[in-house]
Protein backbone atom coordinates (compact mmCIF):
# COMPACT_ATOMS: atom_id res chain seq x y z
CA UNK A 1 0.00 0.00 0.00
CA UNK A 2 1.24 3.63 -0.58
CA UNK A 3 2.60 5.43 1.89
CA UNK A 4 1.56 8.93 2.38
CA UNK A 5 3.20 11.86 4.08
CA UNK A 6 1.31 14.95 5.36
CA UNK A 7 1.73 17.84 7.35
CA UNK A 8 1.92 17.17 10.95
CA UNK A 9 -0.10 19.72 12.14
CA UNK A 10 -2.06 22.92 11.17
CA UNK A 11 -3.35 26.09 12.39
CA UNK A 12 -6.56 28.18 11.13
CA UNK A 13 -9.30 30.22 11.98
CA UNK A 14 -13.16 30.39 11.97
CA UNK A 15 -14.45 30.71 8.67
CA UNK A 16 -11.37 30.72 6.77
CA UNK A 17 -10.46 27.85 3.73
CA UNK A 18 -8.13 25.23 5.05
CA UNK A 19 -6.40 23.07 2.87
CA UNK A 20 -4.51 19.93 3.31
CA UNK A 21 -1.96 18.35 1.19
CA UNK A 22 -1.16 14.89 1.17
CA UNK A 23 1.84 13.36 -0.54
CA UNK A 24 1.04 9.61 -2.06
CA UNK A 25 4.02 9.23 -4.48
CA UNK A 26 4.23 5.64 -5.05
CA UNK A 27 -0.18 5.58 -5.67
CA UNK A 28 -0.74 2.75 -7.46
CA UNK A 29 -3.40 2.68 -10.42
CA UNK A 30 -5.87 1.16 -8.61
CA UNK A 31 -5.78 3.08 -5.41
CA UNK A 32 -8.13 5.38 -4.08
CA UNK A 33 -7.92 8.45 -1.71
CA UNK A 34 -9.50 8.62 1.24
CA UNK A 35 -9.64 10.70 3.68
CA UNK A 36 -10.43 10.44 7.49
CA UNK A 37 -11.46 12.51 10.24
CA UNK A 38 -11.01 11.87 14.04
CA UNK A 39 -12.34 14.39 16.94
CA UNK A 40 -10.56 13.34 20.74
CA UNK A 41 -11.66 10.33 22.25
CA UNK A 42 -14.11 9.33 19.03
CA UNK A 43 -13.27 7.04 16.28
CA UNK A 44 -12.17 8.14 12.93
CA UNK A 45 -14.90 9.24 10.62
CA UNK A 46 -14.82 8.80 7.03
CA UNK A 47 -14.69 12.60 5.14
CA UNK A 48 -14.45 11.85 0.99
CA UNK A 49 -12.80 9.83 -1.73
CA UNK A 50 -11.38 10.12 -4.60
CA UNK A 51 -9.77 8.57 -7.76
CA UNK A 52 -9.20 11.31 -9.63
CA UNK A 53 -10.57 15.27 -10.31
CA UNK A 54 -12.10 16.93 -8.00
CA UNK A 55 -15.13 15.48 -5.47
CA UNK A 56 -17.33 17.62 -2.90
CA UNK A 57 -19.56 16.88 -1.21
CA UNK A 58 -21.38 18.55 1.78
CA UNK A 59 -18.21 18.34 3.69
CA UNK A 60 -15.51 18.95 1.73
CA UNK A 61 -13.57 18.85 -1.61
CA UNK A 62 -11.03 16.73 -2.67
CA UNK A 63 -8.47 17.30 -5.34
CA UNK A 64 -6.55 15.35 -7.54
CA UNK A 65 -4.37 16.39 -10.13
CA UNK A 66 -3.73 13.98 -13.48
CA UNK A 67 -0.52 12.33 -11.54
CA UNK A 68 -2.35 11.59 -8.33
CA UNK A 69 0.82 11.98 -6.78
CA UNK A 70 -0.58 14.09 -4.28
CA UNK A 71 -4.46 15.42 -3.29
CA UNK A 72 -5.52 18.56 -1.46
CA UNK A 73 -8.49 18.01 1.06
CA UNK A 74 -10.20 21.39 1.18
CA UNK A 75 -12.29 22.88 4.09
CA UNK A 76 -14.35 25.39 3.36
CA UNK A 77 -15.04 28.28 6.29
CA UNK A 78 -14.03 25.96 9.15
CA UNK A 79 -15.26 25.95 12.21
CA UNK A 80 -13.60 25.48 16.08
CA UNK A 81 -15.93 22.00 15.28
CA UNK A 82 -13.48 21.44 12.95
CA UNK A 83 -10.27 20.57 15.07
CA UNK A 84 -9.44 17.37 14.80
CA UNK A 85 -6.86 14.97 13.04
CA UNK A 86 -7.14 14.14 9.19
CA UNK A 87 -6.43 11.53 7.74
CA UNK A 88 -5.16 11.08 4.47
CA UNK A 89 -5.02 6.72 2.84
CA UNK A 90 -4.65 5.45 0.22
CA UNK A 91 -5.10 1.73 -1.08
CA UNK A 92 -7.57 -0.11 -2.88
CA UNK A 93 -8.53 -2.30 -0.36
CA UNK A 94 -8.49 -5.49 -2.87
CA UNK A 95 -11.22 -7.69 -2.39
CA UNK A 96 -12.64 -8.02 0.94
CA UNK A 97 -9.79 -7.05 2.26
CA UNK A 98 -9.97 -3.76 3.19
CA UNK A 99 -6.68 -2.82 4.94
CA UNK A 100 -6.13 0.37 5.75
CA UNK A 101 -3.13 2.24 6.93
CA UNK A 102 -3.53 5.40 8.61
CA UNK A 103 -0.33 7.63 8.73
CA UNK A 104 0.23 10.55 11.46
CA UNK A 105 -2.49 12.28 10.35
CA UNK A 106 -2.82 16.38 10.31
CA UNK A 107 -3.85 17.69 13.46
CA UNK A 108 -5.78 20.75 12.44
CA UNK A 109 -6.22 23.66 15.07
CA UNK A 110 -8.69 26.17 14.83
CA UNK A 111 -8.93 29.34 16.38
CA UNK A 112 -11.56 31.91 17.16
CA UNK B 1 -29.39 4.52 16.98
CA UNK B 2 -25.40 3.17 17.54
CA UNK B 3 -24.15 2.02 14.06
CA UNK B 4 -20.77 0.55 15.52
CA UNK B 5 -21.21 0.36 19.32
CA UNK B 6 -18.56 -1.14 22.07
CA UNK B 7 -18.09 -2.30 25.62
CA UNK B 8 -16.52 -1.29 27.44
CA UNK B 9 -16.02 2.31 27.34
CA UNK B 10 -12.95 2.15 29.91
CA UNK B 11 -11.09 -0.84 30.89
CA UNK B 12 -8.57 -0.83 33.88
CA UNK B 13 -7.12 -3.75 34.88
CA UNK B 14 -3.95 -5.45 36.58
CA UNK B 15 -0.74 -6.60 34.58
CA UNK B 16 -1.29 -10.75 33.80
CA UNK B 17 -5.55 -10.32 34.27
CA UNK B 18 -7.07 -11.68 30.64
CA UNK B 19 -10.16 -9.06 29.33
CA UNK B 20 -12.49 -9.23 26.69
CA UNK B 21 -13.55 -6.33 24.44
CA UNK B 22 -16.95 -6.74 22.49
CA UNK B 23 -17.84 -4.84 19.11
CA UNK B 24 -21.38 -5.31 17.47
CA UNK B 25 -22.72 -3.28 14.49
CA UNK B 26 -26.09 -3.50 13.07
CA UNK B 27 -25.44 -1.64 9.65
CA UNK B 28 -25.42 -5.18 8.21
CA UNK B 29 -21.94 -5.46 6.85
CA UNK B 30 -19.96 -8.23 5.74
CA UNK B 31 -16.25 -7.00 7.47
CA UNK B 32 -15.14 -6.55 10.92
CA UNK B 33 -11.88 -4.86 11.91
CA UNK B 34 -10.37 -4.31 15.31
CA UNK B 35 -7.50 -0.98 15.39
CA UNK B 36 -4.96 -0.16 18.25
CA UNK B 37 -4.33 3.28 18.67
CA UNK B 38 -1.34 4.20 20.66
CA UNK B 39 -0.51 7.12 23.08
CA UNK B 40 1.36 8.55 19.84
CA UNK B 41 -2.14 8.28 18.33
CA UNK B 42 -0.94 6.11 15.75
CA UNK B 43 -4.04 3.62 14.15
CA UNK B 44 -2.88 0.50 13.31
CA UNK B 45 -4.86 -2.31 12.16
CA UNK B 46 -4.70 -5.67 14.21
CA UNK B 47 -7.42 -7.91 12.65
CA UNK B 48 -10.25 -7.93 10.16
CA UNK B 49 -13.00 -10.69 9.79
CA UNK B 50 -15.16 -11.57 6.51
CA UNK B 51 -18.45 -13.21 7.15
CA UNK B 52 -16.90 -14.54 10.23
CA UNK B 53 -13.11 -15.65 8.26
CA UNK B 54 -10.31 -14.42 9.34
CA UNK B 55 -8.70 -12.36 6.40
CA UNK B 56 -6.26 -9.70 8.29
CA UNK B 57 -4.17 -10.25 11.09
CA UNK B 58 -1.21 -8.52 11.82
CA UNK B 59 1.73 -9.29 13.57
CA UNK B 60 -0.33 -8.92 17.01
CA UNK B 61 0.73 -11.35 19.65
CA UNK B 62 -0.58 -14.13 19.82
CA UNK B 63 -2.33 -13.14 23.27
CA UNK B 64 -4.60 -11.47 21.57
CA UNK B 65 -7.85 -13.71 20.29
CA UNK B 66 -10.55 -12.18 17.80
CA UNK B 67 -13.48 -13.95 17.94
CA UNK B 68 -16.70 -13.82 15.53
CA UNK B 69 -19.51 -15.51 16.45
CA UNK B 70 -21.71 -14.02 13.58
CA UNK B 71 -21.32 -11.12 11.06
CA UNK B 72 -22.39 -8.52 13.26
CA UNK B 73 -20.14 -9.15 16.04
CA UNK B 74 -15.76 -9.48 16.61
CA UNK B 75 -14.73 -9.52 20.15
CA UNK B 76 -11.59 -9.01 21.26
CA UNK B 77 -9.88 -11.26 23.64
CA UNK B 78 -6.54 -10.20 25.57
CA UNK B 79 -4.60 -12.77 27.82
CA UNK B 80 -1.82 -11.77 30.24
CA UNK B 81 -2.51 -8.16 29.78
CA UNK B 82 0.90 -6.25 29.87
CA UNK B 83 2.09 -2.73 30.65
CA UNK B 84 2.17 -1.80 26.52
CA UNK B 85 -1.20 -3.32 25.79
CA UNK B 86 -2.86 0.51 27.01
CA UNK B 87 -3.92 2.12 24.25
CA UNK B 88 -7.30 2.72 22.68
CA UNK B 89 -8.76 -0.49 21.08
CA UNK B 90 -11.33 0.47 18.14
CA UNK B 91 -13.84 -1.83 16.08
CA UNK B 92 -14.88 -0.73 12.92
CA UNK B 93 -16.80 -2.19 10.11
CA UNK B 94 -17.09 -2.07 6.04
CA UNK B 95 -19.23 -3.71 3.41
CA UNK B 96 -16.44 -5.59 2.16
CA UNK B 97 -16.24 -6.55 -1.37
CA UNK B 98 -17.06 -3.39 -3.57
CA UNK B 99 -13.04 -3.14 -5.04
CA UNK B 100 -12.11 0.15 -3.79
CA UNK B 101 -11.14 1.25 -0.89
CA UNK B 102 -14.59 0.87 1.47
CA UNK B 103 -15.60 3.27 3.98
CA UNK B 104 -14.88 1.73 7.16
CA UNK B 105 -17.06 2.93 10.20
CA UNK B 106 -15.33 3.17 13.51
CA UNK B 107 -17.04 2.56 17.37
CA UNK B 108 -16.10 5.14 20.06
CA UNK B 109 -13.25 3.13 21.29
CA UNK B 110 -11.90 1.15 24.12
CA UNK B 111 -9.44 2.75 26.47
CA UNK B 112 -7.51 0.46 28.12
CA UNK B 113 -5.25 0.93 30.72
CA UNK B 114 -2.79 -2.18 32.31
CA UNK B 115 -1.59 -1.04 35.70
Amino acid sequence: LAKTTQPISMDSYEGQEVNITCSHNNIATNDYITWYQQFPSQGPRFIIQGYKTKVTNEVASLFIPADRKSSTLSLPRVSLSDTAVYYCLVGAGSGNTGKLIFGQGTTLQVKP
Amino acid sequence: DTAVSQTPKYLVTQMGNDKSIKCEQNLGHDTMYWYKQDSKKFLKIMFSYNNKELIINETVPNRFSPKSPDKAHLNLHINSLELGDSAVYFCASSQGGSGRTDTQYFGPGTRLTVL
